[in-house]
């Protein structure tokens, strides 16, 4: 099943901060973080597994809530580079190895 | 240079006919997917193999098919059956016990 992700687009002026939620019904073993700009393929920014935790490098971070099956992207002092759409993709726990993306959410950093 | 290489960039053909789009990869990884994206949408699985010589179905595989008879390519051939084949084609690779996939440039597929 789709997760889903929150909000659908958002607007920012360079420096601000944005939050991107991604939900899933399913117990999830893992969630990955996408970005994809227009016309282009999606990039690898992280992946969570299981067990809370929290990752991050440079000023985009993320969590994995395991007891809600969220998983959150924080996007700090934002850029015009942080512009495109991110896409979370899922595995579910005891399912092979696939992802499952979410429908995107449209991020537009403005100055 | 390692990466994923899919071709052709875009591609048009006539309503009914197959057409195979190409995706490469010499990263050694095991695992390689198929995509399909749609304009404002988010990213639907077509196939995906795990080691050579097999592959699954995965959400949308009707009028698709596959082949992975090298670890390195995943050829995806999109035939008449697919009732409506125009969209935007990635193709992923990964390791297997990771998850994580690296996605290739894509080809546009234009059906007219």
């Amino acid at each position: 099943q789709q997760p889903v992700q929150s909000p659908q687009a958002v607007i920012l002026r360079e420096g601000e901060d944005a939050v991107i939620n991604c939900s899933s019904s399913k117990a999830l073993y893992s969630v990955h973080w996408y970005r994809q700009k227009h016309g282009e393929a999606p990039i690898f920014l992280m992946i969570l597994l299981k067990g809370g935790e929290q990752k991050g490098h440079d000023k985009i971070s993320a969590s994995f809530n395991e007891k809600k099956q969220q998983s959150s992207l924080y996007l700090t002092a934002s850029q015009l580079s942080y512009s495109g759409t991110y896409f979370c993709g899922t595995r579910e726990t005891g399912t092979a190895s696939k992802l499952t993306f979410g429908t995107g959410t449209r991020l537009q950093v403005t100055l | 240079d390692g990466g994923i290489t899919q071709s052709p960039k875009y591609l048009f053909r006539k309503e009914g006919q197959n057409v195979t789009l190409s995706c490469e990869q010499n990263l050694n990884h095991d695992a390689m997917y198929w995509y399909r994206q749609d304009p404002g949408q988010g990213l639907r699985l077509i196939y995906y193999s795990q080691i050579v010589n097999d592959f699954q179905k995965g959400d949308i595989a009707e009028g698709y098919s596959v082949s992975r008879e090298k670890k390195e390519s995943f050829p995806l051939t999109v035939t008449s059956a697919q009732k409506n084949p125009t969209a935007f084609y990635l193709c992923a690779s990964g390791l297997r016990h990771t998850d994580t996939q690296y996605f290739g440039p894509g080809t546009r597929l234009t059906v007219l």
